[in-house]
């Protein structure tokens, strides 16, 4: 029972350097999403998708695309990396609309660093 | 949103006393508020949720409260233990799944 995977789990990038994080989760879950996590602050939505083949934007998308083209993966792509975009990504992933028994799962998180 | 800050809040609790922890939210169209507890190095982890028309719910070691009127959540675990120590976030969520609003957070730390 694997859930939600994100890798890699820690990431050096040197400025204007592009690359992936892959999320996939095995629980045919619609709604999947990125959050970022800087030091001692809450997580914020980056962009959020309610299907495959539907995107949105969440609070602080500048800087990241995300696509949707199969219900299990949610890719999070870095264009330019920027030193602000330092941070903890995490993915997650739940069966519905935020309800009681809709639990939303998180990954482990990957660690990425731009120098 | 909330705003977030820099420096979290520390709740430093006996083990095997009871914890409450507290949140306030902002949006009042806000309907589903989940708790979650984060250890270090690690993704949050669900402990509870709770709709908009339920004053209380509960789990086991855990109640969640929530008062609609002034806008404001609680956390409560029973007998805490040393493995309770970790920093505890609420979420609020208007409806859209996995779009999240994440407040600043509060450490628990328990004390032997």
């Amino acid at each position: 029972n694997a859930g939600v995977t994100q890798t890699p789990k820690f990431q050096v990038l040197k400025t204007g350097q592009s690359m992936t994080l892959q999320c996939a989760q095995d629980m045919n879950h619609e709604y999947m999403s990125w959050y970022r996590q800087d030091p001692g602050m809450g997580l914020r939505l980056i962009h959020y998708s309610v299907g495959a083949g539907i995107t949105d934007q969440g609070e602080v998308p500048n800087g990241y695309n995300v696509s949707r083209s199969t219900t299990e993966d949610f890719p999070l792509r870095l264009l330019s990396a920027a030193p602000s975009q330092t941070s903890v990504y995490f993915c997650a992933s739940s069966y519905g609309v935020g309800s009681t028994g809709n639990t939303i799962y998180f990954g482990e998180g990957s660690w990425l660093t731009v120098v | 949103g909330e705003s977030v800050g820099l420096h979290l809040p520390t709740l430093s609790v006996q083990e095997g006393d009871n914890s409450i922890i507290n949140c306030a939210y902002s949006n009042s169209a806000s309907d589903y508020f989940i708790w979650y507890k984060q250890e270090s190095g690690k993704g949050p982890q669900f402990i509870i949720d709770i709709r908009s028309n339920m004053d209380k719910r509960q789990g086991q070691r855990v109640t969640v409260l929530l008062n609609k009127t002034v806008k404001h959540l609680s956390l409560q675990i029973a007998a805490t233990q040393p493995g309770d120590s970790a920093v505890y976030f609420c979420a609020e969520n208007t409806g859209t799944a996995s779009k999240l609003t994440f407040g600043t957070g509060t450490r628990l730390q328990v004390t032997l």
